[in-house]
Order: C-alpha cells, then sequence, then structure tokens
C-alpha cells in the first residue's frame, strides 16, 4: 500500500531563514507526486507536482521540489521564506491506475517576522 | 472558473441528527473526493468516485457515513446519526482522470454538539 511520510510535524523559522521540508514515500510503481498548501483556516492548495522529467519540480511562489527516486524523497525547499508562507504543507503522492492521492500528516510552518 | 464548491461552510448540529454535506465538482472532472481533516488524524480519504461511479470507501468509518453522486456535476456525504466525534472540517476535491493532482473546495466545517 503507499504511504507518505512527512518527518516534521511543526518548523518554525524566521524570515529569510531557508526551508527544506522532507517527505518520503513508499510506492513500487510510477508515482506521481504533489505539495499543497493550506493557510490558516483555507483549503489545501496545489503548490507544486512532479509527473515526469526533470527531477527539480518548480512551483509558486518561490518553492521547489526534488524527486529523488533512489530516496524515495520529495522534499519542499524555498531558499528565502516570508511570514505569509506561515501555512501547512501536504506531501501527496498518487500511483497506480486509480489516481488517488494519498496524503502525508502535514507540516506545519511556523514564520517569525 | 468557480472551482469546486462545497455547501454549506459551516453546520453545527446535534448528535443524532442527520447531516448532508453537498459538493459541485468543476465541470469536466470525472473524478471526485471526499476527504475528512482533523487535528488528530489529519486527512483521511473517505470516498472517492470515477465517472459517478464509487471506486473506493474504505475510508468511510462505519455504516453512519454514505456518499452518492447521482450525475457529474453533484455529490453529496450524508451522516445519519451524527455524533460528536464526526465533528472535522469535509474537503471535496475533483480531478480530471485522477492522476493530475486535485483542486480542493472550500470545506464544511462540521461541528456535532
Amino acid at each position: 500500500a503507499q504511504s507518505v511520510s512527512q518527518h516534521n510535524h511543526h518548523v518554525i523559522l524566521s524570515e529569510a531563514a531557508s526551508l527544506e521540508l522532507g517527505c518520503n514515500y513508499s510506492y513500487g510503481g510510477t508515482v506521481n507526486l504533489f505539495w499543497y498548501v493550506q493557510y490558516p483556516g483555507q483549503h489545501l492548495q496545489l503548490l507544486l507536482k512532479y509527473f515526469s522529467g526533470d527531477p527539480l519540480v518548480k512551483g509558486i511562489k518561490g518553492f521547489e521540489a526534488e524527486f529523488i527516486k533512489s530516496k524515495f524523497s520529495f522534499n519542499l525547499r524555498k531558499p528565502s521564506v516570508q511570514w505569509s508562507d506561515t501555512a501547512e504543507y501536504f506531501c501527496a503522492v498518487a500511483g497506480g491506475s486509480q489516481g488517488n492521492l494519498i496524503f502525508g500528516k502535514g507540516t506545519k510552518l511556523s514564520v517569525k517576522p | 472558473d468557480a472551482g469546486v464548491i462545497q455547501s454549506p461552510r459551516h453546520e453545527v448540529t446535534e448528535m443524532g441528527q442527520e447531516v448532508t454535506l453537498r459538493c459541485k465538482p468543476i465541470s469536466g472532472h470525472n473524478s471526485l473526493f471526499w476527504y475528512r481533516q482533523t487535528m488528530m488524524r489529519g486527512l483521511e480519504l473517505l470516498i472517492y468516485f470515477n465517472n459517478n461511479v464509487p471506486i473506493d470507501d474504505s475510508g468511510m468509518p462505519e455504516d453512519r457515513f454514505s456518499a452518492k453522486m447521482p450525475n457529474a456535476s453533484f455529490s453529496t456525504l450524508k451522516i445519519q446519526p451524527s455524533e460528536p466525534r464526526d465533528s472535522a472540517v469535509y474537503f471535496c476535491a475533483s480531478s480530471l482522470q485522477g492522476n493530475y493532482g486535485y483542486t480542493f473546495g472550500s470545506g464544511t466545517r462540521l461541528t456535532v454538539v
């Protein structure tokens, strides 16, 4: 069965600090990988996605993620965070023919101004 | 594009009452998903439909929960009878062909007292 692990439950950073959120998945076949963001009180929005090709994926708002197949990882990065990046971030994987997304438990990011 | 539309946004009901949550997916999307989000359990997939047909309802917690998709533009999630532990935010999401990332609705915050 597919599963997604996000290593950090809560990350606290100061503005301008660099960010890396870990995500590991378990699935033996071809996967599509996603990062979603949920701002306080809002619904989930797609940040970026990986289907194939260049393993370094660039998303909105300066975020990027790198797919490392050998490590089953898809970590999210941003070189310099802003207070407005305070949100919860969810990694998700879709595999197989049906395409239902399996989400990690989420990582809450708090950015101090 | 109005996005995925959920109603109501908030619902407060008494234990034992029937609750119906509604979802209108994005026109043209042929997959629809119902998720429940709580602090304790994160995002849980309850059920999903492909082309109006339920594919996997293994996430539905118990028989008190039921979901229908009578046509491509409407789905309901019903809880009867409701219990306090059903209190959560329920999200509906839709996608095209299931594997290409979801668009989420704004969610229904359900409180059962």
